[in-house]
């Protein structure tokens, strides 16, 4: 099984529309979770933190299922811009080096 | 300011140069990191640096050399590479290494051709 796993897409959702995403990790160790999103041929950039209690960033919600090592990404009313690779990223060992999915790709069209 | 620093954005460099990457951070970060990404890949983790020492290798080869000489600057040296060498190098920093919460904050990247 692999470490992280995501859907790689493409997802192509109109303007406006809901879109989620899924992860599932193996490492139950695993403490810290984040969402990254990488525009084509630019750096990782933080989206958000992922807690078990779950988190709302504006359009973005994050939640955390521990019994089941499932995160998830919701995004309301997609804009253009939202139109990138998100990554699900776990922690791996103490040193808290990540450990990445291999992205879900979002096409959001007018 | 969540800003890491790499240079040069760009390198074309042959099989038998010598060249280095430099990354800084000023976020007072004690964890630096450098990456590698392959198109279409996610970042894979080649070398973790906590306070100032080399703390994870992740069997990358001897032809890159990481080197950090204070806690704000990192780099990567580079002698007798293989094509296959080309990709993005990334770089990252967090608040605190032991403690995992903190999020890695991560440079532009240095994208490498070797030829």
């Amino acid at each position: 099984r692999k470490e992280v796993e995501q859907d790689p897409g493409p997802f192509n959702v109109p303007e406006g529309a809901t879109v989620a995403f899924n992860c599932t990790y193996s490492n139950s160790a695993s403490q810290s979770f984040f969402w990254y999103r990488q525009d084509c041929r630019k750096e990782p950039k933080l989206l958000m933190s992922v807690y078990s209690s779950g988190n709302e960033d504006g359009r973005f919600t994050a939640q955390l299922n521990r019994a089941s090592q499932y995160i998830s990404l919701l995004i309301r009313d997609s804009k253009l811009s939202d139109s990138a690779t998100y990554l699900c990223v776990v922690t791996g060992g103490s040193q808290g080096n990540l450990i990445f999915g291999k992205g879900t790709k979002l096409s959001v069209k007018p | 300011d969540t800003e890491v620093t790499q240079t040069p954005k760009h390198l074309v460099m042959g099989m038998t140069n010598k060249k280095s990457l430099k990354c800084e951070q000023h976020m007072g970060h004690r964890a630096m990191y450098w990456y590698k990404q392959k198109a279409k890949k996610p970042p894979e983790l080649m070398f973790v640096y906590s306070y100032e020492k080399l703390s994870i290798n992740e069997s990358v080869p001897s032809r890159f050399s990481p080197e950090c000489p204070n806690s704000s600057l990192l780099n990567l040296h580079l002698h007798a590479l293989q094509p296959e060498d080309s990709a993005l190098y990334l770089c990252a920093s967090s608040q605190e290494p032991r403690d995992s919460s903190y999020e890695q904050y991560f440079g532009p990247g240095t994208r490498l051709t070797v030829t």
